[in-house]
């Protein structure tokens, strides 16, 4: 079972910085790899596929990147609506399609 | 519009059975693997199963396997997560989701709105 990391647990950020969450596999999993953000109370919301493909209607300001093992997202300016929670996902090899344990990026 | 609409939050008892619905829209239910994700209180995302309603292809995490039953009825486009001894750390947030595209190396999108499952005695 490939295990994801990801880090930090909490980021703390003002609105209009730029906010980066990390992620890691134990072993490749390519270009396979999505991230979701959570609003709390709500259900997770897909932002971005195959690494770095932002899904439809989700704004530029996010952005992913990185393949084989270190996987990176990136809010270049954090809006309030953006404050919640980002879990990336391995679906590369399934089952188990492996979610790391989340980022909870808060208001500082 | 793709939609997954899911049944409605439980209050049940340990040792009580309990099957929760996922009730797929907009478009064909038959050609899409469907899976469920844990989400216990205040922590992260857990994959569980999945299954291909087409012909009831179903694949469980380690994790789960044992634990939980997944199954679907392509013929009212519904898909299940059974269990058959609740125990009180069963409870969680459920969510369906089903893969983004028609293939096996996809993300899930969209989401269904989860279920909340509490069980306690």
């Amino acid at each position: 079972e490939i295990v994801m990391t990801q880090s930090p647990a909490t980021l703390s950020v003002s609105p209009g910085e730029r906010a980066t969450l990390s992620c890691r596999a134990s072993q490749s999993v390519s270009s396979n790899l999505a991230w979701y953000q959570q609003i709390p109370g709500q259900a997770p919301r897909l932002l971005i596929y195959a690494a770095s493909i932002r899904a439809t209607g989700v704004p530029a300001r996010f952005s992913g990147s990185g393949s084989g093992t270190e996987f990176t997202l990136t809010i270049s300016s954090l809006q309030s609506e953006d404050f919640a929670v980002y879990h990336c996902q391995q679906y590369n090899n399934w089952p188990p399609g492996t979610f790391g344990q989340g980022t909870k990026v808060e208001i500082k | 519009e793709v939609q997954l609409v899911q049944s409605g939050a439980e209050v049940k008892k340990p040792g009580e059975s309990l099957k929760i619905s996922c009730k797929g829209s907009g478009y064909s239910f038959s050609s899409y693997w469907i899976g469920w994700v844990r989400q216990m209180p205040g922590k992260g995302l857990e994959w569980m199963g999945i299954i291909y309603p087409g012909d009831s292809d179903t694949r469980y995490s380690p994790s789960f396997q044992g634990q939980v039953t997944i199954s679907a009825d392509k013929s009212i486009n519904t898909a299940y997560l059974q269990w058959n001894n609740l125990k009180a750390s069963d409870t969680a947030m459920y969510y369906c989701a089903r893969h983004w595209g028609p293939h096996d190396y996809v993300p899930f999108d969209p989401w269904g709105q989860g279920t909340l499952v509490t069980v306690s005695s």
